[in-house]
């Protein structure tokens, strides 16, 4: 059972256009939700976060959507640069409900970013 | 934020046999985890490390397979035992900086397991 699906394995996207990940969930009691970046040989590096009581957060080049009735959440990297080319994975965890940090995440999906 | 080093950073070991993995991380730290990642799967918790305690499993991985130790608030081991090419992965730690309070964990470089 995935409850948090990366539906797209990979995403092209040229310099300076905007690059848009998404990730789908399945539990309602998932409060919280992260995007990590992935460099190969490396572990992944948090990127950015928003709680469910929210349906924005922007940081930088790097905002985050979240639609709680379509159990939906986005990336958006607007410029992408090339150094943006990573693999990107979603993740989410029931924090108020289990109070423990369990972190579960989709399948990643491959950004490049062409000159 | 924390910065997390593993050893080894890869090995190649035989079926049958035991690698132990360590994770250091640079400030103290009150959750260590430690996730798989299969080929071309996501990552998965194998178990939370607590400081003192025993490890707490995910569902499908148990104390035998993975001991897991946790001597203090900077440092964890993992342990793979009785290995067979099905364990071949790569095998992560996390740390979670925040006391528990935004759940970011941040994680170390991984360590790449490879098994004949």
């Amino acid at each position: 059972d995935q409850q948090v699906k990366q539906n797209s394995p990979s995403l092209s996207v040229q310099e300076g256009r905007i690059s848009i990940l998404n990730c789908d969930y399945t539990n309602s009691m998932f409060d919280y939700f992260l995007w990590y970046k992935k460099y190969p040989a490396e572990g992944p590096t948090f990127l950015i976060s928003i709680s469910s009581i929210k349906d924005k957060n922007e940081d930088g080049r790097f905002t985050v959507f979240l639609n709680k009735s379509a159990k939906h959440l986005s990336l958006h990297i607007v410029p992408s640069q090339p150094g943006d080319s990573a693999v990107y994975f979603c993740a989410a965890s029931a924090l108020r409900i289990q109070g423990a940090q369990k972190l579960v995440f989709g399948q990643g999906t491959r950004l490049t970013i062409n000159p | 934020s924390a910065v997390i080093s593993q050893k080894p950073s890869r090995d190649i070991c035989q079926r049958g046999t035991s690698l132990t993995i360590q994770c250091q991380v640079d400030s103290q730290v009150t959750m260590m985890f430690w996730y798989r990642q299969q080929p071309g799967q996501s990552l998965t918790l194998i178990a939370t490390a607590n400081q003192g305690s025993e490890a707490t499993y995910e569902s499908g991985f148990v104390i035998d397979k993975f001991p897991i130790s946790r001597p203090n608030l900077t440092f964890s081991t993992l342990t793979v035992s009785n290995m067979s090419p099905e364990d071949s992965s790569i095998y992560l730690c996390s740390a979670d900086t925040s006391g528990g309070l935004l759940d970011t964990q941040y994680f170390g470089p991984g360590t790449r397991l490879t098994v004949l």
